[in-house]
């Protein structure tokens, strides 16, 4: 099946400082992708739907200036968590939409640990 | 977003057992996919259907689109223990395809 890759797949940094998320379709184009949060034993939850070359869409209650998307290729997103508290820390994960042959299908990467110290 | 109703939430099998979960929604979906989830890692793609009443087999593994749009199940037959994990629906609707998954199955299986 598709390829859907994330780097890293666990960082820690500092309080109050920033860290980038990326999300990479290897093998199909993707112009739209989605960005979620998962906590311990929860589903997912939808942040932001990236859309190449335009602003992302915000789920309600996601603060745009802190988690900053970027669609600049149709392969590439990017999450940038700014100013990050410990609170950030969780389980990121991307899913980016294979149009193709596939037919319409959702692939996810292998999701990014975040701990904020 | 809203999700689906997914259950059971949990289930506990013995190794050999037949596995059923079933998402349901009162809305209508273009799209069903089943998931499925491993500790720490990212949901990989069991099975994917496009059509109304389509039934659709993977392995050990059988999904169907309901024939009202509404819902989906997934069985398991003959489990064995890598079959522990976290499975999840989703279904695609509307013309942007939104998406929307259910909360989860947690399967655990005993050898």
């Amino acid at each position: 099946g598709a390829v859907v890759s994330q780097h890293p797949s666990w960082v820690i940094c500092k309080s109050g400082t920033s860290v980038k998320i990326e999300c990479r379709s290897l093998d199909f184009q993707a112009t739209t992708m989605f960005w979620y949060r998962q906590f311990p034993k929860q589903s997912l939850m939808l942040m932001a739907t990236s859309n190449e070359g335009s602003k992302a869409t915000y789920e309600q209650g996601v603060e745009k200036d802190k988690f900053l998307i970027n669609h600049a290729s149709l392969t590439l997103s990017t999450l940038t968590v700014t100013s990050a508290h410990p609170e950030d820390s969780s389980f990121y994960i991307c899913s980016a939409r294979d149009m193709g042959n596939s037919g319409n299908t959702i692939y996810f990467g292998e999701g990014s640990w975040l701990t904020v110290v | 977003g809203q999700q689906l109703n997914q259950s059971p939430q949990s289930m506990f099998i013995q190794e050999g057992e037949d596995v059923s979960m079933n998402c349901t929604s009162s809305s209508i979906f273009n799209t069903w996919l089943w998931y499925k989830q491993d500790p720490g890692e990212g949901p990989v793609l069991l099975i994917a259907l496009y059509k109304a009443g389509e039934l659709t087999s993977n392995g050990r593994l059988t999904a169907q689109f309901g024939i009202t749009r509404k819902d989906s199940f997934l069985n398991i037959s003959a489990s064995i223990p890598s079959d522990v994990g976290i499975y999840f629906c989703a279904g695609q609707k509307g013309r942007n395809n939104d998406m929307r998954f259910g909360a989860g199955t947690r399967l655990t299986v005993k050898p």
